[in-house]
């Protein structure tokens, strides 16, 4: 296994269009993170799956953002309507849960830009 | 203020100089990470400490819970060691991560 991949690494959309994010985790891992970073801050918490199921949702993720997770493995991270505040580095991380829960694994991330 | 405090915010060294990099917290956790992030932006996990004091290569972690205070060293730094280093905190459920803002650490020649 080649770690946590994200898809793409970068994204450049003009406002109002949707963008949508893959985070492709590694396969022991049932645990599934999105992460929002800006420049010069650190990552902040979007939401969290354990298998297929979103357990919990910040209350940063506001209705134009949906994430699913569709069959426990790989997911997506969509944005609807984008404004420039969307502009940030989109991370995606995986790691096991239950009595192995521990280090998370990171992707590269999903830079978008929005104009 | 925020949960989660690093210093300093800004670290410039030369080659082959002991780094110290501190992370204080004010609430209760399970765990503690120590991350490390490349301009590119991925970032790599380096620790995680619940206790004591956990020891990889160069690097160093330490942690004391009493005192809601963990540190980073680095010994005999290297140009490569150049990153932004994260402390991020699990608290509770462990369903997520509490980051700091990072510490960005510069390694001159």
């Amino acid at each position: 296994d080649t770690g946590v991949s994200q898809d793409p690494r970068h994204k450049i959309t003009k406002r109002g269009q949707n963008v949508t994010f893959r985070c492709d985790p590694i396969s022991e891992h049932n645990r599934l993170y999105w992460y929002r970073q800006t420049l010069g801050q650190g990552p902040e918490f979007l939401t969290y799956f354990q298998n297929e199921a979103q357990l919990e949702k910040s209350r940063l993720l506001s209705d134009r953002f949906s994430a699913e997770r569709p069959k426990g493995s790989f997911s997506t991270l969509e944005i609807q309507r984008t404004e420039q505040g969307d502009s940030a580095m989109y991370l995606c991380a995986s790691s096991f849960g239950g009595s192995r829960a521990g280090e998370l694994f990171f992707g590269e991330g999903s830079r978008l830009t929005v104009l | 203020k925020n949960e989660v405090e690093q210093s300093p915010q800004n670290l410039t060294a030369q080659e082959g100089e002991f780094i110290t990099i501190n992370c204080s917290y004010s609430v209760g956790i399970s765990a503690l990470h120590w991350l490390q992030q490349h301009p590119g932006g991925g970032i790599v996990s380096l620790f995680m400490l619940s206790s004591g004091k956990k020891k990889h290569g160069r690097l160093i972690a330490t942690i004391n819970i009493q005192e809601k205070h963990s540190s980073l060293h680095i010994t005999a730094s290297h140009p490569r060691d150049s990153a932004v280093y994260i402390c991020a905190l699990h608290t509770g459920t462990a369903s997520k991560l509490t980051f700091g803002t990072g510490t960005r650490l510069q390694v001159t020649l």
